[in-house]
């Protein structure tokens, strides 16, 4: 168990460009989340897998973001036509969820994104 | 949606004193997470506890989900304890809402 890897740890991009980040979950894992966060806030939730199903993807915060997890095993968040607005740390996080056996999040590290 | 606040914003302490943080939360909830985020900004889960207490060495937390809040103790503060804490509500395996946080200073 190596924890919840993230790629790349920092990504500097010039607007209007697209942007790829991966996350490597726990293997056991059979949930997967992706989250947002910009300074002095919590993170925010954006969309979750259970294995390769997208369950939840209405918090995703415009058309320019989209998510895969095509085998469940890594996932991918993408954000096309990249602007300032998304400079943010973008987090993975791995749970197991199959009550009754339920867990707490195991985030990454997370890939820091500066929009220039 | 869920809505989630934490308080106090700021909590300055000496090393060895004791301290509680409140999360309080708008509805029922039935997933309810604490978290560390260190001054490098890695996210640790401390508890996953949507009621009742629960104890892992100095801290503690409690959850009481009839009133809808939470409360995490840290006793005996060391410098290592500095960051900010996080409460995280939501409904089962839906995405969670996070509070604004806490940010602990502890001064040795």
């Amino acid at each position: 168990d190596t924890g919840v890897s993230q790629d790349p740890r920092h990504k500097i991009t010039k607007r209007g460009q697209n942007v790829t980040f991966r996350c490597d979950p726990i293997s056991e894992h059979n949930r997967l989340y992706w989250y947002r966060q910009t300074l002095g806030q919590g993170p925010e939730f954006l969309t979750y897998f259970q294995n390769e199903a997208q369950l939840e993807k209405s918090r995703l915060l415009s058309d320019r973001f989209s998510a895969e997890r095509p085998k469940g095993s890594f996932s991918t968040l993408e954000i096309q036509r990249t602007e300032q607005g998304d400079s943010a740390m973008y987090l993975c996080a791995s749970i197991t969820w199959s009550p009754p056996t339920r867990g707490g999040y195991t985030f990454g590290s997370g890939t820091r994104l500066t929009v220039v | 949606g869920i809505q989630v606040e934490q308080s106090p914003p700021d909590l300055i302490l000496q090393e060895g004193a004791n301290s509680t943080l409140r999360c309080n939360f708008s509805d029922s909830v039935n997933n309810l997470q604490w978290f560390h985020q260190n001054p490098w900004g890695q996210l640790i889960n401390l508890f996953y506890i949507p009621s009742g207490t629960k104890q892992n060495g100095r801290l503690s937390a409690t959850t009481v989900a009839t009133e809808r809040y939470s409360l995490l103790y840290i006793s005996s503060s060391q410098t290592t304890d500095s960051g900010v804490y996080f409460c995280a509500a939501g409904g089962g395996a839906d995405g969670l809402t996070f509070g604004k946080g806490t940010h602990l200073i502890i001064q040795p």
